[in-house]
C-alpha cells in the first residue's frame, strides 16, 4: 500500500540558508500536518492543511511557510536557517474525520526529511 | 486546552515481562487516540488506533485500552522482546464533524528491552 513520502531524506544546510521539504500524503487523503522533532523530544505540530487549504497553526515560525498544491502534495519552506532548526521535519497524512468517507481518522507518518544546519 | 501525559517517561525491563504503558488526557472528548511506535531517527509507525466509541483494540502481542471517561489509555506488551525496545507515543485526536482535526502526542516512553 502506498504511504506518505517525504523528500528529501536528509539535507545539510549553512545558516542563513533555504530550504525546501517536500510531502506527498497517501492517495485521497486530504489532510496535512507537518511537526518537528528535535533530539529526544517529542513531535511538535507546525501547521496542517485539510484540502489544500490552511487549517491549523502551531509553532511555526515566521521564516517558515508551507502550501499544499493541487495534487495535495505539501511543500515546507524555510528560510533564514538558523542551527536550531536542525531536526526531523516529519509529514503525516490522514482522512480528516469531516470527510463524508467513512473513516477512523488514522494518521499515518512519513519517515522524515531530516535537516542538519551547519 | 488538551494535554497528553505519558508515563513512564523510560522504562528498562528483562525480555520476556509483560509491561504496560500510561496515557493520559485532560479532555475526554476525543475522536480518537492512537499508539505509535518510533524508533531513534525514524518515523512514527501506527500501532493502534481506538475509536472513542471502543475499549480496546489488540495486534498480536499488542493490547491497547481506552477509558474515556477517566481520560486513560493503556499499551500492554506481552512477552516483551529486544526488538520492542523502542519508543512509544500516544496521539489523541479531537477532531470532530465540522471541525478540522487536531492531534496532540504526549512526550513518549523510551522503552528498553534488557537480553
Amino acid at each position: 500500500a502506498a504511504g506518505v513520502i517525504q523528500s528529501p531524506r536528509h539535507l545539510i544546510k549553512e545558516k542563513r540558508e533555504t530550504a525546501t521539504l517536500k510531502c506527498y500524503p497517501i492517495p485521497r487523503h486530504d489532510t496535512v500536518y507537518w511537526y518537528q522533532q528535535g533530539p529526544g523530544q517529542d513531535p511538535q505540530f507546525l501547521i496542517s492543511f485539510y484540502e489544500k487549504m490552511q487549517s491549523d497553526k502551531g509553532s511555526i515560525p515566521d521564516r517558515f511557510s508551507a502550501q499544499q498544491f493541487s495534487d495535495y502534495h505539501s511543500e515546507l519552506n524555510m528560510s533564514s536557517l538558523e542551527l536550531g532548526d536542525s531536526a526531523l521535519y516529519f509529514c503525516a497524512s490522514s482522512l480528516s474525520v469531516a470527510s463524508l468517507y467513512a473513516n477512523t481518522g488514522e494518521l499515518f507518518f512519513g519517515e522524515g526529511s531530516r535537516l542538519t544546519v551547519l | 486546552k488538551q494535554e497528553v501525559t505519558q508515563i513512564p517517561a523510560a522504562l528498562s525491563v528483562p525480555e520476556g515481562e509483560n509491561l504496560v504503558l500510561n496515557c493520559s488526557f485532560t479532555d475526554s472528548a476525543i475522536y480518537n487516540l492512537q499508539w505509535f511506535r518510533q524508533d531513534p531517527g525514524k518515523g512514527l509507525t501506527s500501532l493502534l488506533l481506538i475509536q472513542s466509541s471502543q475499549r480496546e483494540q489488540t495486534s498480536g502481542r499488542l493490547n491497547a485500552s481506552l477509558d474515556k471517561s477517566s481520560g486513560r489509555s493503556t499499551l500492554y506488551i506481552a512477552a516483551s522482546q529486544p526488538g520492542d525496545s523502542a519508543t512509544y507515543l500516544c496521539a489523541v485526536n479531537q477532531g470532530e464533524m465540522n471541525r478540522d482535526d487536531k492531534i496532540i502526542f504526549g512526550k513518549g516512553t523510551r522503552l528498553h528491552i534488557l537480553p
